[in-house]
């Protein structure tokens, strides 16, 4: 069964870059069966969708949010990422990274973690 | 972007009650439709895809519903382990979407 692990600093910056890593096991990220998402939550509220990422390094972001995200891909190492730039509080959330079969809905999520901006 | 709305915002009910959930979408999305529990700290967990179609290993008592803009979760016998928020999220189009959940509480 596949599993996901998100990875990376709880607290950044204000202005900083946000680092998140999202780690594949049980299943190959090159797999052509499956895009591989960012979503994230602030805290006491809803679901955010970010955008995606196919194994062959195609992406595609949610227009709704500024394009300060950038998702990229590891295959060798089966991870993919998540960078953010110009942090601010807004940006305060648990971020979860989740798999989808490309075109559907999302069928596994990592466990989320908590990325809290503050100086 | 589709948008997703949800009612109610929160729902209180006793164990063993029926409990219905409403998600509309504000244009078709045919039925593209998948519904997620989320308990306090954890991951959303995948109940309902294709509208209708119950995720293995997800209790009987769950089921969905509808087509087009207008759909529903229902839980049949609602049980001390079912209380939690549930979203609804399109996958029609990009972005994927969320309705905005419903906690289901005790009552």
């Amino acid at each position: 069964q596949v599993q996901l692990q998100e990875s990376g600093p709880g607290l950044v910056k204000p202005s900083q870059t946000l680092s998140l890593t999202c780690t594949v096991s049980g299943g190959s990220i090159s797999s052509g069966d499956y895009y591989w998402s960012w979503i994230r939550q602030p805290p006491g509220k809803g679901l955010e969708w970010i955008g995606y990422i196919y194994y062959s390094g195609s992406t595609y972001y949610n227009p709704s949010l500024k394009s300060r995200f950038t998702i990229s891909v590891d295959t060798s190492k089966n991870q993919f990422s998540l960078k953010l730039s110009s942090v601010t509080a807004a940006d305060t959330a648990v971020y979860y990274c989740a798999r989808d079969p490309t075109g559907y809905y999302t069928d596994y999520w990592g466990q989320g973690t908590l990325v809290t901006v503050s100086s | 972007d589709i948008q997703m709305t949800q009612s109610p915002s929160t729902l209180s009910a006793f164990v063993g009650d029926r409990v219905t959930i409403t998600c509309r979408a504000s244009q078709s999305i045919s039925s593209r439709l998948a519904w997620y529990q989320q308990k306090p700290g954890k991951a959303p967990k995948l109940l309902i895809y294709k509208a209708s179609s119950l995720e293995s290993g997800v209790p009987s008592r769950f089921s969905g519903s509808g087509s087009g803009t207008e759909f529903t979760l229902t839980i049949s016998s609602l049980q001390p382990d079912d209380f939690a928020t549930y979203y609804c999220q399109q996958y029609n189009t990009y972005p994927r979407t969320f309705g905005q959940g419903t906690k289901v509480e005790i009552k």
